[in-house]
């Protein structure tokens, strides 16, 4: 079963538009963690934000916001004034410590972001 | 010079051979790990290992192994390559279970 679902596969923005990533996850644990990975065109992945389970404040980093609801079990992400430079492919993934794979990352099947000028 | 550092980069092989992706890294981490990408599916995990002597089978193992030569060295190896296994592989690395993977760059693996 998918433990991380993200139901936009595919999202278009123009420049300056505000758009939002969502990720929902799935998990027994009271103890767990999450993350938000982009990867760009070159390929990489890069480390965006972790959060566990018992933190529930919402993490602003620049244009970047985060907003974490264990009541829905949410981990939403979004761009405030979308630039070119956020086209990437985003990927929500879960830790847990008691999954089958000891806290290796679960990941989402990602939302790929295009923003055109 | 990257942390995590996979090679070779790019591979086309044909159905039937076996084959080796390197991983090697300077972070010093315990845990390291092989995940598979193939669009749309997002990344899977294939084997990761939590030290040396502790090799474990991610979701998707079938048709590959891993050798975890030291500790900064983790290998993937597919005994007998078929086409379905065309995809993106990355190796990772992390300190602790519950901390941020550092990806390398990825292996772009073809097989033909």
């Amino acid at each position: 079963a998918q433990k991380v679902t993200q139901a936009q596969t595919e999202i278009s923005v123009v420049e300056k538009e505000d758009v939002t990533l969502d990720c929902v996850y799935e998990t027994r644990d009271t103890t767990y963690y999450l993350f938000w990975y982009k990867q760009p065109p070159s390929g990489e992945l890069v480390f965006l934000i972790r959060r566990n389970s018992f933190d529930e404040q919402n993490e602003i980093s620049g244009r970047y916001s985060w907003n974490f609801q264990k009541s829905t079990s949410s981990f939403n992400f979004t761009i405030t004034a979308s630039q070119v430079v956020d086209s990437a492919v985003y990927f929500c993934a879960l830790s847990e410590p008691n999954s089958n794979s000891g806290y290796a990352l679960n990941f989402g099947k990602g939302t790929s972001l295009l923003v055109t000028p | 010079d990257a942390d995590v550092t996979q090679t070779p980069r790019n591979r086309i092989t044909k159905t039937g051979k076996r084959i080796m992706l390197e991983c090697s890294q300077t972070k010093g981490h315990d845990r390291m790990y092989w995940y598979r990408q193939d669009p749309g599916l997002g990344l899977r995990l294939i084997y990761y290992s939590f030290d040396v002597k502790d090799i474990n089978k991610g979701e998707i193992s079938d048709g590959y192994s891993v050798s975890r030569q030291a500790q900064a060295k983790f290998s993937l190896s597919l005994e007998s390559a078929i086409p379905n296994q065309t995809a993106l592989y990355f190796c990772a690395t992390s300190l602790a279970g519950n901390t941020e993977a550092f990806f390398g760059q990825g292996t772009r693996l073809t097989v033909v």
